[in-house]
């Protein structure tokens, strides 16, 4: 099974800080890879597809980069509701299931 | 707009079976290459996936969960049912239900509902 570990588990930043979270998979997705945003109470919710493209939406400090077993995700200057927890997420074709990494808390520093 | 609902019991005693409905609009689950999938999490923890179903009524399963889970789906109502059986405390958790396609991203996803396990 395709492990996704994220890093670092905590980040702490101010608003205007890049922000930068890597999430490393065991065995290559090559570009199946996605990334989600999720605040107290609220449901997850799509950023990034394909490891590199927006979902409908979403502003455009938000950025996804890699392929293989590397990927990151790469907001340029945090707004006050950017802090949130976020997930990467990937799809297997053999055998065909999900896994999500343990997620990156994202705080004001 | 596509939107998803999640329905069922809030509070279940530890053996119990749960049974969770998912009921959506704005698409239909008999168009090929569309899914819905289960996905769930636990107070402080990260997400979770379940369990999804195809168009095609296909189905995938958490390795680490499929002995417990059967997912089901009814077209003509657009709903997608989830149960667990044998429910335990660690299962405590909010439970999403999210469209997916044959690309294998989750989106949008239903609010979710949170489902406590006790005595």
């Amino acid at each position: 099974d395709i492990v996704l570990t994220q890093s670092p588990a905590t980040l702490s930043l101010s608003p205007g800080d890049r922000a930068t979270l890597s999430c490393r998979a065991s065995q290559s997705v090559t570009s199946y890879l996605a990334w989600y945003q999720q605040k107290p109470g609220q449901a997850p919710r799509l950023l990034i597809y394909g490891a590199s493209n927006r979902a409908t939406g979403i502003p455009a400090r938000f950025s996804g980069s890699g392929s293989g077993t590397d990927f990151t995700l790469t907001i340029s200057s945090l707004e006050p509701e950017d802090f949130a927890v976020y997930y990467c997420q990937q799809r297997s074709n053999w055998p065909s299931m999900y896994t999500f990494g343990q997620g990156t808390k994202l705080e004001i520093k | 707009q596509i939107t998803l609902k999640e329905s069922g019991p809030t509070l279940v005693k530890p053996t119990q079976t749960l049974t969770l409905t998912c009921t959506f609009s704005g698409f239909s689950l008999s168009t090929s290459g569309l899914s819905v999938g289960w996905v769930r999490r636990p107070p402080g923890k990260a997400l979770e996936w379940l369990a999804l179903i195809f168009w095609d009524d296909d189905k995938r399963y958490s390795p680490s969960l499929k002995s417990r889970l059967t997912v089901t789906k009814d077209t003509s109502k657009n709903q997608v049912v989830l149960t667990m059986t044998n429910m335990d405390p660690v299962d405590t958790a909010t439970y999403y239900c999210a469209h997916s396609d044959h690309r294998g991203w989750f989106d949008p996803w239903g609010q979710g509902t949170l489902v406590t396990v006790s005595s």
